[in-house]
């Protein structure tokens, strides 16, 4: 059974603050890692993707992957209030397969 | 906005209707999908059509059937659902049905509540 792990939160972060959201996965021969945003209510909103070992940065977005590790995480600089919310991993397995984590609750303290 | 398009974003239906989730999205992708998103859950994929051919999610119930009239659309017909149907549903279309580099983006959603 192929399993994507997050803490399901809730995350407090001070405003200004750096938030780190981490998500591990179970299946070695995953290919491709993708961090959602989810406001209550709305769909899913990709914000970054990554492929390869190391970091990708998007502005105040910073994605890491490490494959030996099985981990990936997402960091968010300069936190702001409208970045409270539910931030969903997602693994494209071996198989083509999609398979979302549960969700971390992150919620940027004013 | 995004660019994929869902109608209608609401639709309230009892167990014996018949209706339809419509889903179209205009960026040239090749494969769409249907997930079904519980509150608090994240969204279970339940179809994936690319290249004519579709892929469904065994747990999915047969009164669930998609339709691809073409490359841009894909349809979700519904028919004697129950309760526990209720959920967002929501679609997504990647560039193409090799999702080791291609993410998925989403519509808005279709909230279904079955009476």
């Amino acid at each position: 059974q192929k399993e994507v792990e997050q803490n399901s939160g809730p995350l407090s972060v001070p405003e200004g603050a750096i938030a780190s959201l981490n998500c591990t996965y179970s299946d070695r021969g995953s290919q491709s890692f993708f961090w959602y945003r989810q406001y209550s209510g709305k769909s899913p909103e990709l914000i970054m993707f990554i492929y390869s070992n190391g970091d990708k940065e998007d502005g105040r977005f910073t994605a890491q992957l490490n494959k030996a590790s099985q981990y990936v995480s997402l960091l968010i600089r300069d936190s702001q209030p409208s970045d409270s919310a539910t931030y969903l991993c997602a693994v494209c397995s071996r198989d083509d397969k999609i398979i979302f984590g549960k969700g971390t609750r992150l919620h940027i303290l004013p | 906005d995004t660019e994929v398009t869902q109608t209608p974003k609401h639709l309230v239906m009892g167990m014996t209707n018949k209706k339809s989730l419509k889903c179209e999205q205009h960026m040239g992708h090749r494969a769409m999908y249907w997930y079904k998103q519980k509150a608090k859950k994240p969204p279970e994929l339940m179809f994936v059509y690319s290249y004519e051919k579709l892929s469904i999610n065994e747990s999915v119930p047969s009164r669930f059937s998609p339709e691809c009239p073409n490359s841009s659309l894909l349809n979700l017909h519904l028919h004697a659902l129950q309760p526990e149907d209720s959920a967002l549903y929501l679609c997504a279309s990647s560039q193409d049905w090799d999702t080791a580099n291609q993410p998925q983006h989403f519509g808005d959603g279709t909230r279904l509540s079955i009476l």
